[in-house]
């Protein structure tokens, strides 16, 4: 009930390509949608977020499709480029839960020049 | 300025030995968590404390113990380390009550290898 199952677990996308992350979740209670990007070395990092009362959520390049029916969400990098090579992450919390993320498996991202 | 600092970065350490490992945010947030990630980059919520108090302690030995002085700070002790323990532990804080959603911000990790 509290997992999220992301996948691929690896991409390889050409420069200028679209690179796609889905990622399913069980809870129907979950309430917040966020993804994190995390690069070498470094801490996650919010990159986008969505909650379930809208389908699509588009911040520059970056695109969260949410199906509610199918309790399915997916990143789409738009246009991608080398800097996005990273290793992205899925989760699901309860927003009233103070924060608890329930994180996908990851997805690790190459942009090739 | 360093949002979420968290020390020492990396830490290799024998089994069977206590270590500690540091946090502090400047976000002037009211809840801290520690996370763990590890070999195959899974991440999972250990603790969080709001205000001082622990509000989630997930299924973690006891060995493991959190401690929060202050808002601000938000410390992890290991007792008798062991091979398993090794990852990379990440604090992290956000701000409950602002109604943009839990975003939350993570240090940059402290690497544990326990050898």
């Amino acid at each position: 009930q509290q997992q999220v199952k992301q996948s691929p677990q690896s991409l390889i996308v050409q420069k200028g390509g679209i690179s796609i992350i889905n990622c399913a979740y069980e809870n129907t209670a979950f309430d917040y949608f966020p993804w994190y990007q995390q690069f070498p070395g470094k801490g996650p990092a919010l990159l986008i977020a969505i909650r379930p009362d809208v389908s699509e959520k588009k911040e520059g390049r970056f695109t969260i499709s949410f199906n509610k029916s199918a309790k399915q969400f997916s990143l789409h990098i738009m246009d991608s480029q080398p800097g996005d090579s990273a290793t992205y992450f899925c989760a699901a919390s309860l927003s009233s839960n103070t924060g608890k993320l329930i994180f996908g498996q990851g997805t690790t991202l190459q942009v090739k020049p | 300025d360093t949002a979420v600092s968290q020390t020492p970065k990396y830490l290799v350490t024998q089994m069977g030995n206590d270590k500690s490992i540091k946090c502090e945010q400047n976000l002037g947030h009211d809840t801290m968590y520690w996370y763990k990630q590890d070999s195959k980059k899974f991440l999972k919520i250990m603790f969080s404390y709001n205000n001082k108090e622990l509000i989630i302690n997930e299924t973690v030995p006891n060995r493991f113990s959190p401690k929060s002085p202050d808002k601000a700070h938000l410390n992890l002790h290991i007792n008798s380390l062991e091979l398993g323990d090794s990852a990379v532990y990440f604090c992290a804080s956000s701000q409950t009550g602002t109604g943009t959603g839990n975003t939350i911000y993570f240090g940059e990790g402290s690497w544990l290898t326990v050898v």
